[in-house]
């Protein structure tokens, strides 16, 4: 079974600076996906980033990017510029392409971007 | 507009009560699921299903059950027999050969 770890249960950020957050997994397959979910307080899940397994190129959408190691088993998010509506909890989440495309999600970071 | 409807958004019941929570999506998905949220902590998949008429347990499935009787609904019955069923549900829904789930805004559900 897969595992997934977030080790900083929360962080803070001034705005507008910059803000990585760590992931660790654990599996035996090779051919799967990684995911970066935003919580805010609504609650509702929102997708952040999507790394494919296969690409070694680091994912990037606008001020989120990642640094995915695949041999260290290990897939941070970066938050540039950070703005006070990135204030909420991000989870990492793991997707076996072979197993019922179920998300399994680390305990999550609760991220405060301070002004 | 399509998407995933999850009801109620809060819901009280008393101790030893069964309810049941709705999932429906108008997305054509063929895959649905469950997961809980529990305060400050991760999901976790309660139950999972592919096709209309066949589910999976998740890691927690004990104390719930599931039906899928039609491809745009999934219902969870939280039952008398699930210890500590205070939590945050989130249903969840993906296309044959996506890779990407969409959520619903989730259902609070309190047990006094």
């Amino acid at each position: 079974a897969q595992t997934v770890t977030q080790s900083q249960p929360e962080m803070s950020v001034q705005e507008a600076e910059t803000v990585t957050l760590s992931c660790t997994y654990d599996t035996s397959e090779n051919n799967y996906y990684l995911f970066w979910y935003k919580q805010p307080p609504s609650r509702q899940m929102i997708l952040v980033i999507r790394q494919e397994a296969y690409k070694q190129q680091n994912a990037t959408e606008n001020r989120f990017s990642v640094n995915f190691q695949k041999a260290a088993k290990s897939f941070s998010l970066k938050i540039s510029d950070s703005q006070l509506g990135d204030t909420a909890m991000y989870f990492c989440a793991f997707m076996d392409n072979n197993a019922g495309n179920m998300l399994t999600f680390g305990g999550g970071t609760r991220l405060m971007v301070k002004p | 507009d399509g998407g995933i409807t999850q009801s109620p958004k809060y819901l009280f019941r008393k101790e030893g009560q069964n309810v049941t929570l709705s999932c429906e999506q108008n997305l054509n998905h063929d895959a649905m699921y469950w997961y809980r949220q529990d305060p400050g902590q991760g999901l976790r998949l309660i139950y999972y299903s592919q096709i209309v008429n066949d589910f999976q347990k998740g890691d927690i499935a004990e104390g719930y059950s599931v039906s899928r009787e039609k491809k745009e609904s999934f219902p969870l019955t939280v039952t008398s027999a699930q210890k500590n069923p205070t939590a945050f549900y989130l249903c969840a829904s993906i296309p044959r050969g996506a890779n990407v789930l969409t959520f619903g805004a989730g259902s609070r559900l309190t047990v006094l």
